[in-house]
């Protein structure tokens, strides 16, 4: 069984100010993880992903992720906050090679201060 | 926008009825998704369809079913609705059999809200 947590209902960054949205994995096998965005009043929208390869994902908007297997951590990270990341971020996890499955997070909410 | 839409966009309801949420993928893709966004559950996969068959699902109800018609739109039947069941009702899609190479698309979502 697969599982993931994200630390933080809620984030609030100053505009300019690093971003890190923590996200913490629970897998027997290596898992696939993923980062989705949602916007309010939107639908999901993939950020980045890991499947496998380089542990440092870069995905859009500038944002990137780092699979830490000793820390079994995923987290996010974005050098420069920006008004428009202002939105509700998941975390999740699957064991099957594709979108199939996917578990996710309860989701963290970034807002930014001007 | 991407490509995916969804009808209705809200459905208010009673308890114990019936209702059919609407998905038609972007042109070309062959894989539906639904999801399930809820306060008390969170978001949670329900089901895949590629091409007409069923490839995978995840956490749904004996009350919900799917399916994938030919022209690849996307049905997805709830019924003996119950309270617990408001939420947000999402479809994605994807021009494969949703292997981690392609892109995944969501729709807008169905908010149904059961009374």
């Amino acid at each position: 069984a697969q599982s993931v947590t994200q630390l933080g209902s809620h984030v609030s960054v100053s505009e300019g100010a690093l971003v890190l949205l923590r996200c913490n994995y629970s897998s027997s096998v290596p898992p696939y993880l993923f980062w989705y965005v949602q916007y309010p009043n939107q639908g999901l929208q993939l950020l980045l992903k890991y499947t496998t390869g380089a542990t440092l994902v870069k995905g859009i908007n500038g944002f990137e992720a780092e699979f830490k297997k000793s820390e079994t951590s995923f987290h996010l990270t974005k050098p420069s906050a920006h008004m428009s990341d202002a939105a509700e971020y998941f975390c999740a996890v699957t064991l099957s090679g594709g979108y199939q499955k996917v578990t996710f997070g309860t989701g963290t909410k970034l807002q930014v201060i001007p | 926008d991407s490509g995916v839409t969804q009808t209705p966009k809200h459905l208010i309801t009673a308890t114990g009825q019936r209702v059919t949420l609407r998905c038609s993928p972007r042109s070309g893709d062959l894989s539906v998704y639904w999801y399930q966004q809820s306060l008390d559950q969170g978001l949670q996969f329900l089901i895949h369809y590629y091409n007409g068959e069923e490839r995978a699902k995840g956490n749904i109800l004996e009350r919900f079913s799917a399916q994938q018609f030919p022209d690849l739109h996307s049905e997805l039947n709830l019924s003996s609705l119950e309270l617990g069941d408001s939420a947000l009702y999402f479809c994605a899609s994807s021009v494969g059999a949703g292997g981690f190479e392609e892109t995944q698309y969501f729709g807008p979502g169905t908010r149904l809200l059961v009374l």
